[in-house]
């Protein structure tokens, strides 16, 4: 089984501050990782995902993540922020038996201020 | 026209009477789950279905019951809807095969309210 843990329930930022989001996750298996991003009223979509290989995984809007798996960590970042980055992001796992169902976090609201 | 519809994206009811929400795909993927979100909660995995034969329960079933109609259908029913089933209910599908990350793509949501 694989648990997520968000460490900041909410972070808010001023607009062009830079930003991270904490992600640990713990699992007895290799996992894939993702980070999807959920704008009001709307359903969640892929923000990144790693898989394998180089552990620093870029993705849409300039977001970036770094896979460290000593720290079990897939923390989310981006160096300068927008008022439309406002929204929840999940960090989520799966198994990569193929066999698997994602677990997710409970979510961190950014609120980007002006 | 998106890939993973919802229907009713909103719906209020009382105690008591049968609700379904239903879930429709256009990507051809086998895999499909329910989630409901809650705030603070995350998603919770009410059921999934690895294909149209294959139903299982995830981590809150209890209350819930689906219908796999077709490999693009998928729906979820409320027997005796209940006001701590109020929450914000998604569906998405995934693909399957070696290799297949298994990321995840969301309809819109289905907000119930149970009066």
């Amino acid at each position: 089984a694989q648990s997520v843990t968000q460490l900041d329930s909410q972070v808010p930022v001023f607009e062009e501050a830079p930003v991270e989001l904490r992600c640990n996750y713990s699992s007895s298996v290799s996992v894939y990782l993702f980070w999807y991003v959920q704008y009001p009223n709307q359903g969640l979509q892929l923000l990144l995902k790693y898989l394998s290989g180089s552990t620093l995984v870029k993705g849409i809007n300039g977001f970036e993540a770094e896979f460290n798996k000593s720290q079990t960590s897939f923390h989310l970042r981006k160096p300068s922020v927008h008022i439309s980055d406002t929204a929840e992001y999940f960090c989520a796992v799966i198994a990569n038996t193929n066999a698997g169902k994602s677990t997710f976090g409970d979510g961190t609201t950014l609120t980007v201020k002006p | 026209d998106a890939d993973v519809t919802q229907t009713p994206r909103n719906r209020i009811t009382k105690t008591g009477k049968r609700i379904m929400l239903e879930c429709s795909q256009t990507k051809g993927h086998d895999r499909m789950y329910w989630y409901r979100q809650d705030p603070g909660l995350g998603l919770r995995l009410i059921y999934y279905s690895f294909d149209v034969k294959d139903i299982n329960k995830g981590e809150i079933s209890d209350g819930y019951s689906v219908s796999r109609q077709a490999q693009a259908k998928f729906s979820l029913s409320l027997e005796s809807a209940i006001p701590n089933q109020t929450a914000l209910y998604f569906c998405a599908t995934s693909e399957a095969g070696t290799g297949v990350a298994g990321e995840l793509f969301f309809g819109e949501g289905s907000r119930l309210t149970v009066l």
